[in-house]
């Protein structure tokens, strides 16, 4: 498994602010990810933070609103720009790292967001 | 985005019942995952499963990868009160993307 430490654990925005949130892992993984968990939802992928490129992005969700950054193979950054109370979720970071059989996804603690 | 079926959505049991979910999807996975989540954390895993057939157990908690390799089952017995979370199945066709299960909420009550 990987030790993943996400920054901040919360935060109360105010509207039309951006909040950046910050992704530590304790080894170097290929692949990291960023998801958003609406209250009382399941979680859904953002995008895939590719180290040395632009991030790739699902479905529904735009490099304006969700700037990502991946400087080096054990941090990434979440940006969540020009917020409304819209965007007020859970944003989770994940790894994906080897077991003895095979990748599997590890994630933060997340990072409660309330925009008021 | 796409998401899997599971059910049922929430469940409210006696302390040393025997619990029952299910995750179904329309697309074949290669991995099927179990997660748990406590409120103010992220999703911990519980089990992970890699072929069709495969039954795996840890502690109390068993699961199920579908021969049809389109479902998947977590079983806990004789629960207890810290038993209580939110658990998500995950399926995964490459070793990147994950696809979330809708979550079942579990109340466990002594």
């Amino acid at each position: 498994s990987a030790v993943i430490s996400q920054k901040p654990s919360r935060d109360i925005c105010q509207r039309g602010t951006s909040l950046t949130i910050q992704c530590q892992v304790d080894s170097q993984v290929t692949m990291m990810f960023w998801y958003r968990q609406q209250p009382g939802q399941s979680l859904t992928l953002i995008a895939t933070a590719n180290q040395g490129s632009e991030a790739t992005y699902e479905s529904g969700f735009v490099i304006d609103k969700f700037p990502i950054s991946r400087p080096n193979l054990t941090f990434s950054t979440l940006t969540v720009s020009n917020m409304s109370p819209e965007d007020s979720s859970i944003y989770l970071c994940s790894v994906l790292t080897g077991t003895f059989n095979a990748d599997i996804q590890y994630f933060g603690a997340g990072t409660r967001l309330s925009v008021l | 985005g796409q998401q899997l079926n599971q059910s049922p959505q929430s469940m409210f049991i006696q302390e040393g019942e025997d619990v029952s979910m299910n995750c179904t999807s329309s697309s074949i996975f290669n991995t099927w995952l179990w997660y748990k989540q406590d409120p103010g954390e992220g999703p911990v895993l519980l089990i992970a499963l890699y072929k069709a057939g495969e039954l795996t157990s840890n502690g109390r908690l068993t699961a199920q990868f579908g021969i049809t390799r389109k479902d998947s089952f977590l079983n806990i017995s004789a629960s207890i009160p810290s038993d209580v979370g939110i658990y998500f199945c995950a399926g995964q066709y490459n070793t990147d993307k994950l696809i979330f299960g809708t979550g079942t909420r579990l109340q466990v009550f002594p």
